[in-house]
């Protein structure tokens, strides 16, 4: 399977823990998504990687959360000291990222990581 | 803050109808895709239009982007259970930003 992956698929942990989610993009993608996505909602932009560049974050990604991509691959999400509304599908993208187009990238998205804190 | 508005938010119909999903905004976007969402799993991609007045198909599925590029439309002809989900369009938003603004979605329910 040449498609995004995720793991795990689902997590579940107690208030205050801190969790880390990771994320493989299709291997010739050089841009990378997170998104957060609760019950009834459609998913929510949080923020993107230019191959290890940070470029863009929500004021949805509080100080409490942090992703990174260190060698322009793999990607991590983490969230300290978790609390019961950081309870959500997170999904991971990733797009080619050709220079020059004139419109935002095609996005291809991964099954999703199921975080609940109890 | 562009919003994208997506209507009927559900839908359930028998196996053989036509039905037309809508996806409205105040904004021009620069690009609209569309997706199918089952439980539990991430959003799969179906189209993507740039063109405003573009029009694809895909088998029994056409997709429109309107002429100012604020709307686009998912038609589905003789719809059957396996289109059964949740329809999510996202639109690409201006001005260098990468994100994509998603809709709440249409939760579509073919029965046999």
């Amino acid at each position: 399977d040449t498609g995004v992956s995720q793991d795990p698929r689902h997590k579940i942990t107690k208030r205050g823990q801190n969790v880390t989610f990771r994320c493989d993009p299709i291997s010739e993608h050089n841009r990378l998504y997170w998104y957060r996505q609760t019950l009834g909602q459609g998913p929510e932009f949080l923020t993107y990687f230019q191959n290890e560049a940070q470029l863009e974050k929500s004021r949805l990604l509080s100080d409490r959360f942090s992703a990174e991509r260190p060698k322009g691959s793999f990607s991590t999400l983490e969230i300290q000291r978790t609390e019961q509304g950081d309870s959500a599908m997170y999904l991971c993208a990733s797009s080619l990222g050709t220079s020059g187009q004139r419109h935002t990238d095609t996005q291809y998205f991964g099954p999703g990581t199921r975080l609940t804190v109890l | 803050t562009q919003l994208l508005e997506q209507s009927p938010q559900f839908l359930s119909i028998q196996e053989g109808e036509n039905l037309t999903v809508y996806c409205n905004s105040s904004s021009v976007f620069s690009s609209l895709q569309w997706y199918r969402q089952e439980p539990g799993e991430g959003p799969v991609l179906l189209v993507t239009v740039v063109t405003g007045g573009e029009v694809k198909k895909l088998k029994r599925l056409t997709f429109q982007f309107g002429d100012a590029r604020k709307d686009s439309s998912l038609h589905i002809t003789a719809a059957q259970p396996g289109d059964t989900g949740l329809y999510l369009c996202a639109g690409g938003t201006q001005g260098g930003s990468e994100k994509l603004v998603f809709g709440k979605g249409t939760k579509l329910t073919v029965n046999p």
